[in-house]
């Protein structure tokens, strides 16, 4: 079945430092890819989404791209800051799965100053 | 626009009890899907409801059930609690029409302690 691995935290880094969270994918169709992030105490918010193979996500900073022949979706950001420390989740969808998104199990992110 | 609503926001309920937690999806959104994240893990899907009817269901057991009202708000239920039920359930909501590729808008999820 689809399925999504991540990098195992916890992760600690330095403010400015260059931040890359590895996630690798298994899936029978062409699925979407999503990283979303989590603040202490909150629900899940939407950081960036690749629908297709080379595609590029982008936001806030942070980037992903699709590759199809590594089946990777890694998040990368330049130069952190504190206000990015919160956990990160990478996560797929697909026409085989509905709408349903599998997720992996999450990367916790400190940032300090 | 609201978002993803969910209430309450925490709940402490004993062991054998039944539990109601609820859902209004972000105006225009028409799909709505529970979640259950345990804690130091990833969202698990529970079920996706649209047009009130359960369309899909994850690895869970019957003691998980929902509802979707005509005004796309839903509920998921829990009966006879056990202590492994505690976790955060958040609920996702989505328009249809755009298939499979869109995002979910998350809720701030609901804090379920059994004790």
């Amino acid at each position: 079945g689809d399925s999504v691995t991540q990098m195992e935290g916890p992760v600690t880094l330095s403010e400015e430092a260059f931040l890359t969270i590895n996630c690798t994918y298994t899936a029978t169709g062409y699925p979407s890819l999503f990283w979303y992030v989590q603040y202490p105490g909150e629900g899940l918010q939407l950081l960036l989404k690749a629908t297709k193979a080379d595609d590029k996500g982008s936001n806030k900073g942070f980037e992903a791209t699709y590759r199809k022949e590594t089946t990777s979706f890694h998040l990368e950001k330049g130069s952190v800051q504190v206000s990015d420390s919160a956990v990160y989740f990478c996560a797929l969808n697909s026409a085989n799965t509905g709408n349903q998104f599998y997720f992996g199990t999450g990367t916790s992110l400190t940032v300090i100053p | 626009d609201a978002g993803v609503t969910q209430s309450p926001t925490h709940l402490i309920k004993t062991r054998g009890q039944q539990v109601t937690l609820r859902c209004s999806p972000k105006s225009g959104h028409d799909t709505v899907s529970w979640y259950q994240q345990a804690l130091g893990q990833g969202p698990q899907f529970i079920f996706q409801y649209y047009e009130e009817e359960e369309r899909q269901r994850g690895n869970f057991p019957d003691r998980f059930s929902g509802h979707q009202f005509p005004n796309y708000s839903s509920e998921l239920n829990v009966n006879a609690l056990l202590l492994g039920d505690s976790a955060l359930y958040l609920c996702a909501s989505s328009p249809r029409d755009r298939v499979w590729n869109t995002e979910a808008f998350f809720g701030q999820g609901t804090r379920l302690t059994v004790v």
